[in-house]
């Protein structure tokens, strides 16, 4: 069965700090994986995309990398701002479909 | 315009009322997609229309009823719901067909079932 772990589940960090979000998955055959953040009674918004061959994406203070042997995805948050507090999903798209496998999500929350 | 309009933000309803909801996208997407997402749980997907046709129904219960009326505007009609289907439904759409099309999410409807 494709699945998608994420961890950890929460996350509470000061403001400023970096943090890093993991994503194991099992979904076969792998398409892509996409980061999203999704604020509290909101859409989730992409923030980057890995293909089979790309280790490494950023997107500002976002920066994901790809182990494609391993099946594992990191999402690291450099000097974060209060407005990163939101959940960031996983999410994976299998070869020959247009269905994604969400994860759980990661919630983080940022103080001041 | 990148942008997926949904309508209402919020919606309170009892179990006896019929209301709608509305999706709409001007990006000339060709796939369309209901989502139900309950607090700090992934959205869950419902349907799928690709070419305004329905293409996936995850078993949906059928007091929910989606419609397309054309390839910019998606419905889901809803009639005889319980409490447990409060929860924030999500509309999205994409490029259609498969491959590595992105998502484009509305920022969802809140409902309410009393």
């Amino acid at each position: 069965k494709n699945q998608v772990e994420q961890s950890p589940q929460s996350l509470i960090i000061l403001e400023g700090k970096n943090c890093t979000l993991q994503c194991n998955y099992t979904v076969s055959p792998f398409s892509n994986l996409r980061w999203y953040k999704q604020d509290t009674g909101r859409g989730p918004v992409s923030l980057t995309i890995m293909t089979f061959s790309e280790n490494t994406k950023s997107n500002g203070r976002y920066t994901a990398t790809l182990d494609a042997d391993t099946k594992q995805s990191s999402l690291h948050i450099t000097a974060s701002q209060l407005s990163d507090s939101a959940s960031y999903i996983c999410v994976i798209r299998s070869g020959g479909s247009y269905i994604p496998t969400f994860g759980r999500g990661t919630s983080l929350i940022v103080h001041p | 315009d990148t942008e997926v309009t949904q309508t209402p933000k919020h919606l309170v309803m009892g179990m006896t009322n019929k209301k709608s909801l509305k999706c709409e996208q001007h990006m000339g997407h060709r796939a369309m997609y209901w989502y139900k997402q309950k607090a700090k749980k992934p959205p869950e997907l419902m349907f799928v229309y690709s070419y305004e046709k329905l293409s996936i129904n995850e078993s949906v219960p059928s007091r929910f009823s989606p419609e397309c009326p054309n390839s910019s505007l998606l419905n889901l009609h809803l009639h005889a719901l319980q409490p447990e289907d409060s929860a924030l439904y999500l509309c999205a759409s994409s490029p259609a067909g498969p491959g590595d099309n992105e998502q484009f999410f509305g920022p969802g409807t809140r409902l309410t079932v009393l």
